[in-house]
């Protein structure tokens, strides 16, 4: 196994479009995380799957936030209508137990 | 409210010499976790050492080891024999037991210096 991956890598998209990103953990965990870091910050914590069940959300996660896990498998994340303050590093993690291992992050700018 | 706290936004360090890398959190849980992740530039967050509050030996790995200070709520990272390789930002991050995220400081950026 590769590790966590994600796609895309880098998007760039006008405000008020919508993106969806996805996440392919390690095969072998069944927890799934989102973050999102903004520059200079830490990551912040957004949602938490347990296989196909989305057991937690952050306030951070707006209306417009949405998240699936469907199989338990790969995640996807969309934005809709997105503003410029959606820019940022959208960070997915996974594991077995407390120790989380993260994807590359997929990189937003929204102009 | 859990925070995490690194004071030290930059830190350099000459190539084989050591540094200390500091974070405190704030938390009134008995049982938790600590991480430090290291986060090259434009790759992937690596987790490089963790601490279970219960243990009161600090963890360590080759060239890596923690002063975990529990009733201080400090958690160090000490990198030994520093390599260029160790460039990064190092984010500290704290688990309670019954959480499922992290939560994480602001980092430090460390430069190793040839």
């Amino acid at each position: 196994d590769t590790g966590v991956s994600q796609d895309p890598r880098h998007k760039i998209t006008k405000r008020g479009q919508n993106v969806t990103f996805r996440c392919d953990p390690i095969s072998e965990h069944n927890r799934l995380y989102w973050y999102r870091q903004t520059l200079g910050q830490g990551p912040e914590f957004l949602t938490y799957f347990q296989n196909e069940a989305q057991l937690e959300k952050s306030r951070l996660l707006s209306d417009r936030f949405s998240a699936e896990r469907p199989k338990g498998s790969f995640s996807t994340l969309e934005i809709q209508r997105t503003e410029q303050g959606d820019s940022a590093m959208y960070l997915c993690a996974s594991s077995w137990d407390y120790e989380q291992y993260f994807g590359p992050g997929t990189r937003l700018t929204v102009t | 409210a859990q925070t995490v706290t690194q004071s030290q936004p930059e830190m350099s360090v000459q190539e084989a010499e050591t540094v200390t890398l500091s974070c405190t959190y704030d938390t009134s849980e008995s049982d938790y976790y600590l991480f430090w992740y290291k986060q090259p530039p434009s790759r992937q967050m690596i987790l490089v050492i963790r601490q279970e509050a219960y243990k009161q030996q600090n963890a360590t790995e080759n060239r890596f080891s923690v002063n975990f200070q529990k009733a201080a709520k400090s958690f160090s990272l000490k990198i030994s024999d520093s390599q260029l390789g160790d460039a990064a930002m190092y984010f500290c991050a704290y688990r309670p037991t019954g959480a499922n995220n992290l939560f994480f400081g602001t980092g430090t950026r460390l430069t190793v210096i040839p």
